[in-house]
């Protein structure tokens, strides 16, 4: 089975732009997380997605936005990008919303604001 | 909320000798905990994880972490690295039964040393 799929791999964009990112979870995983991990750190939690709905969100400002579609894929908007947005962006798929399950990431998206 | 400590930023060891990388953590309620491997330029794998039951954990290329409760420690540990070891390892905690968003530390970079 594919693992989770992430598009596209590398995005160069300017201050005040919008950037959408996409992620395709493992088949039959239905939870869908988003992390930030800006250079030197851990990835931060911004949300997590479980049946289309919102089920978490980190300490993001609303410029951060998700939805998750009826396939379970899932896109992160960023809009109004500051510099401090650069970070590659992971998405992790989960068989659940909660409970002893690990999440399983992708390679990543990374994202330089120029 | 549940937050990680790693307190070795940096490690450089010999090729052959063992390893031990430092995680310890804070949560009002109990966790599962995972250690996952990043190596550049890609995604986090999942090295091993502790949902319940024995606090010595196995898990993938030989690594092993031992729960500890009462010190609210993770500390993942190698007998013999090699040199394809060398990565960023990450501690990574989530709240039983309130939803799997990962908590990470800000990782500790193993370097290993022909």
């Amino acid at each position: 089975d594919a693992g989770v799929t992430q598009s596209p791999t590398h995005l160069i964009k300017t201050r005040g732009q919008h950037v959408t990112l996409r992620c395709s979870p493992i088949s039959g995983h239905k939870s869908v997380s988003w992390y930030q991990q800006v250079l030197g750190q851990g990835p931060q939690f911004i949300f997590q997605y479980y049946e289309k709905e919102e089920r978490g969100r980190g300490n993001f400002p609303d410029r951060f936005s998700a939805r998750q579609f009826p396939n379970y894929s899932s896109e992160l908007n960023v809009n109004a990008l500051l510099l401090g947005d650069s970070a590659l962006y992971l998405c992790a798929s989960s068989l659940a919303v909660s409970g002893p399950y690990e999440q399983y990431f992708g390679p990543g998206t990374r994202l330089t604001v120029t | 909320a549940q937050s990680v400590t790693q307190l070795d930023s940096q490690v450089p060891v010999f090729e052959e000798a063992p390893v031990e990388l430092r995680c310890n953590y804070s949560s009002s309620v109990s966790v599962y905990l995972f250690w996952y491997v990043q190596y550049p330029n890609q995604g986090l794998q999942l090295l091993l994880k502790y949902l319940s039951g024995s606090t010595l954990v196995k898990g993938i290329n030989g690594f092993e972490a031992e729960f500890n409760k009462s010190q609210t420690s993770f500390h993942l540990r190698k007998p013999s690295v090699h040199i394809s070891d060398t990565a960023e390892y990450f501690c990574a905690v989530s709240a039983r039964n309130t939803g799997n968003q990962f908590y990470f530390g800000t990782g500790t970079s193993l370097t290993v040393i022909p």
